[in-house]
């Protein structure tokens, strides 16, 4: 069964430190660019980052630049998302999504969407 | 970055109707937009790519269309596990931004 799990969500106080964990399962997870989406309680979904296949391109939303890592090990099929210096508007539910692309380039014409979804984690920023 | 708005934010409709959820980009496009489905609590769920490309295993009776900067979303006949709240995303460029979403209810 192809699966994303998330992990290591919690509470951390405002500018604090948080490292979140995907693992993936069922799947060849070196094959597949990977994102990181976010939804702040009763809001919308925001993208947060993604990383290629083999690690050589990140990219992140504005909000986070600087302060968010994106990463992966794929020898341990996971990514990460290490959080520095945390915000009350970082509270969130964490998801990773598997992106499908039948181009390894990452041009947007060969993108078809994220397919797989973790069931979140909850990452609260508060004193 | 490239604002999407979707419209309506909210509303609400009946089994059996039609419905059709607009997104608006602050730019152009091409086709580069994906439909997306979340039910509370729930991850969301991919409908839609490439403006109007069915994702494998996605009732037919969920359409996409348009370019450019106008696109639509349209479910031909509701059905009660339909109701939830639609999210549209651009990926022509970076960072990928989404709609504020437009949650459909029961009437």
């Amino acid at each position: 069964e192809v699966q994303l799990v998330e992990s290591g969500g919690g509470l951390v106080q405002p500018g604090g430190s948080l490292r979140l964990s995907c693992a993936a399962s069922g799947f060849t997870f070196s094959s597949y660019w990977m994102s990181w989406v976010r939804q702040a309680p009763g809001k919308g979904l925001e993208w947060v980052a993604n990383i290629k296949q083999d690690g050589s391109e990140k990219y992140y939303v504005d909000s986070v630049k600087g302060r968010f890592t994106i990463s992966r090990d794929n020898a341990k099929n996971s990514l990460y998302l290490q959080m520095n210096s945390l915000r009350a508007e970082d509270t969130a539910v964490y998801y990773c999504a598997r992106e499908i692309h039948t181009d390894p380039s990452g041009d947007p014409y060969y993108y078809y969407g994220m397919d797989v979804w973790g069931q979140g984690t909850t990452v609260t920023v508060s004193s | 970055a490239i604002r999407m708005t979707q419209s309506p934010s909210s509303f609400s409709a009946s089994t059996g109707d039609r419905v059709t959820i607009t997104c608006r980009a602050s730019q152009g496009i091409s086709s580069y937009l994906a439909w997306y489905q979340q039910k509370p609590g729930k991850a969301p769920k991919l409908l839609i790519y490439a403006a109007s490309t069915l994702q494998s295993g996605v009732p037919s009776r969920f359409s996409g269309s348009g370019s450019g900067t106008d696109f639509t979303l349209t479910i031909s006949c509701l059905q009660s596990e339909d109701f939830a709240t639609y999210y549209c995303q651009q990926y022509y460029s970076y960072p990928r931004t989404f709609g504020q979403g437009t949650k459909l209810e029961i009437k």
